[in-house]
């Protein structure tokens, strides 16, 4: 099976820098996604990371290890709209297809 | 582009009724996921199909649900009869074949089975 962990909720003051974990344990990877909800609105696509090290974005960087299973979201220069769910999400191999298993999310509040 | 649409955004029904959720994928995309959401299950993948053909509908929770993908542009999630704990958001995405294939999602069609 498959096992995806972040913690539940992260609290981070504006113009900081935070860090959000996430561990997994699955067979077959094949890629690891972050994407970020806002509250009542769709998932939106942040990062993707198949080979290991970092992936910078603008204020956003993704990290991958995959001896470890493990990968991080780096929010720099935290500003309040950056509060959101954020969730990992792992893509493994099945027959070419593009089959994503999401962590439960990480709700990030940003405050003053 | 507009993106991924869905229809309705929210729904009301009584248990016993049948629901039917419409997508239209971006075009040109090859894949169509439909996924639920709820507070304590989190974004379940229910089924996904790759040009119109299902491949994986292991998320589907019983006999109740259904998919289909009659064509490229258009897609349906029905449930019959609906329950109390279907109540939910159901999101459908599309993407590109590719190993940076992310998904678009749509806005979600929000589910309340009374």
């Amino acid at each position: 099976g498959q096992n995806i962990d972040q913690p539940t909720e992260m609290t981070a003051t504006e113009g900081a820098i935070v860090q959000i974990n996430c561990t997994y344990q699955t067979s077959g990877f094949n890629g690891l996604f972050w994407y970020q909800q806002h509250a009542g609105e769709a998932p939106t696509f942040l990062s993707y990371n198949v080979l290991d090290g970092l992936e910078e974005k603008g204020r956003f960087s993704s990290f991958l290890s995959r001896s470890k299973g493990y990968s991080y979201l780096l929010l720099k220069e935290l500003q309040m709209k950056d509060s959101a769910s954020y969730l990992c999400a792992v893509r493994l191999f099945t027959g070419g297809g593009n089959k994503l298993t999401f962590g439960t999310g990480t709700q990030l509040k940003v405050e003053l | 582009d507009a993106g991924v649409i869905q229809s309705p955004r929210h729904e009301v029904t009584e248990m016993g009724q049948e629901v039917t959720l419409r997508c239209k994928p971006i075009s040109g995309h090859d894949y169509l996921f439909w996924y639920r959401q709820t507070m304590m299950r989190g974004l379940e993948l229910l089924i996904y199909f790759n040009n119109n053909v299902p491949i994986d509908d292991s998320g589907m929770p019983e006999d109740r649900f259904s998919a289909k993908m009659p064509n490229a542009s258009f897609s349906t999630l029905k449930i019959q009869p609906s329950e109390p704990r279907d109540s939910a958001v159901y999101f459908c995405a599309s993407s590109l074949p590719g190993q940076g294939g992310e998904q678009y999602f749509g806005p979600g069609t929000r589910l309340t089975v009374t």
